[in-house]
């Protein structure tokens, strides 16, 4: 069974005070990592999908990381419209048809 | 959310009461999913579905029945609800390809 483990569960920055989260995975056969961020009140949205080891993507101040175990997301000098739930996911096996998603980091950044 | 509509977006009901949520896409996506999303839990598949008149069950389906009689909608019914079914439930839509899902704006159920 695919399992997500994300840490913290919350985190408090100042603004520009860099940081990042963490997403641990157990799976049989990783055929993607994703990351949403949901705002309140709202449904997750899409933000990236890594497939393998070493790989890197970066979307204004975010970067997001895959090793064989773990996924980071690095948030660097936030801002506090990046306050928001980060969610991770992973796929497995064939396809990504079916997700299994973490609990979510609740970041908070304060002016 | 543009391409998933959600209805209704708020909803009160009484304990026993039959209810239907719908979900409508217009994305033409294959995949189309209902999650719950609860404090401490995350998001928890209900069902899901691959193809029209195709469903499956997730991890937390008792209780809940769907149906997909045509490619864009998905419907979820809690046949006699109960107060453990106050939620937020998700639509969301998938190729099972490089984007993962789409989500809807969410319906907030409240049992009383």
């Amino acid at each position: 069974e695919d399992q997500v483990t994300q840490s913290p569960e919350a985190l408090r920055l100042q603004e520009g005070e860099s940081s990042s989260l963490n997403c641990s995975y157990t799976v049989s056969g990783l055929r993607g990592l994703f990351w949403y961020r949901q705002d309140p009140g709202k449904g997750p949205e899409f933000l990236f999908t890594l497939y393998s080891a070493g790989e890197e993507k970066e979307k204004e101040r975010l970067k997001a990381t895959l090793t064989k175990k773990e996924s980071f997301l690095h948030i660097t000098a936030p801002k506090p419209e990046d306050s928001a739930t980060y969610l991770c996911a992973v796929g497995s096996g064939g396809s990504n048809y079916k997700l299994t998603f973490g609990k979510g980091t609740l970041l908070t950044v304060n002016p | 959310d543009a391409g998933i509509t959600q209805s209704p977006r708020h909803k009160v009901t009484e304990t026993g009461t039959p209810v239907t949520l719908r979900c409508h896409q217009t994305e033409n996506h294959r995949y189309m999913y209902w999650y719950r999303q609860d404090p401490g839990h995350g998001l928890r598949l209900i069902h899901y579905s691959y193809g029209v008149k195709d469903t499956d069950k997730g991890e937390v389906s008792d209780g809940y029945s769907v149906s997909r009689s045509k490619t864009e909608d998905f419907l979820l019914t809690l046949e006699s609800a109960t107060s453990s079914q106050t939620s937020v439930y998700f639509c969301a839509t998938g190729t099972g390809g490089d984007y993962g899902y789409t989500f809807g704006s969410g319906t907030r159920l409240t049992v009383v």
